[in-house]
């Protein structure tokens, strides 16, 4: 299952509302993660099951959708949220993650 | 807390051999699915292999399938990634991932990683 993601790269500011898309090859329910990486550091768990927010993550972010689009919004973008998100499905092997988004300045 | 620690990256020729490691500690090691990710300088991430908790299941990239296996030590609540053959492709840093379950999913706990680079 291939993964898209868009835009590839993103700049905004503190407090913008910010929409990332990702797209699967072929349906996968709601099997989407997302997570977050910050340079130099390992990803960081954001978003499960499509919808699902993980613990400790702040309400700001949400992920919705299913079947093959899917999108993670960012309410109020903050200073600490400038980042690359990944995508990954987990309907079946091989796992699959897109190929990244980066949010700038 | 869960603490995922990787070793045995190093330089290595085309062709040569390596064995990572992954020590867990902070969770109950034998009743979750892991996982190693890759990712090579400036690039994004890459899924390479999988494996059940109790070992029976074992999956991997088409990139690595032949040349990569992945097994556990559950007595030192270890993972491991023996890597032969190696490529220059295969270049990147290597994460080892803890599943939130059982039976392999996603990862909601990372290392840090180790930097495996294949060069002469």
């Amino acid at each position: 299952i291939q993964m898209t993601q868009s835009p590839s790269t993103l700049s905004a500011s503190v407090g913008d509302r910010v929409t990332i898309t990702c797209r699967a090859s072929k349906s996968i329910s709601s099997w989407l993660a997302w997570y977050q990486q910050k340079p130099g550091k390992a990803p960081n768990l954001l978003i499960y099951k499509a919808s699902s927010l993980q613990s400790g993550v702040p309400s700001r972010f949400t992920g919705s959708g299913s079947g093959t689009e899917f999108t993670l919004t960012i309410s109020s973008l903050q200073p600490d949220d400038f980042a690359t998100y990944y995508c990954q499905q987990y309907s079946g092997y091989p796992f699959t993650f897109g190929p990244g988004t980066k949010v700038d300045i | 807390e869960v603490q995922l620690v990787e070793s045995g990256g190093v330089v290595v020729q085309p062709g040569g051999s390596l064995r990572l490691s992954c020590a867990a500690s902070g969770f109950n090691f034998v009743d979750y699915a892991m996982h190693w990710v890759r990712q090579p300088p400036g690039k994004g991430l890459e899924w390479v292999s999988s494996l059940s908790w109790d070992g029976d299941n074992t999956y991997y990239a088409d990139s690595v399938k032949g040349r990569f296996t992945i097994s556990r030590d559950d007595r030192k609540s270890s993972l491991y990634l023996q890597m032969n053959g190696l490529r220059p492709e295969d270049t990147a840093l290597y994460y080892c991932g803890k599943d939130v379950g059982v039976a392999g999913t996603y990862i909601d706990s990372w290392g840090q990683g180790t930097l495996v680079t294949v060069s002469s």
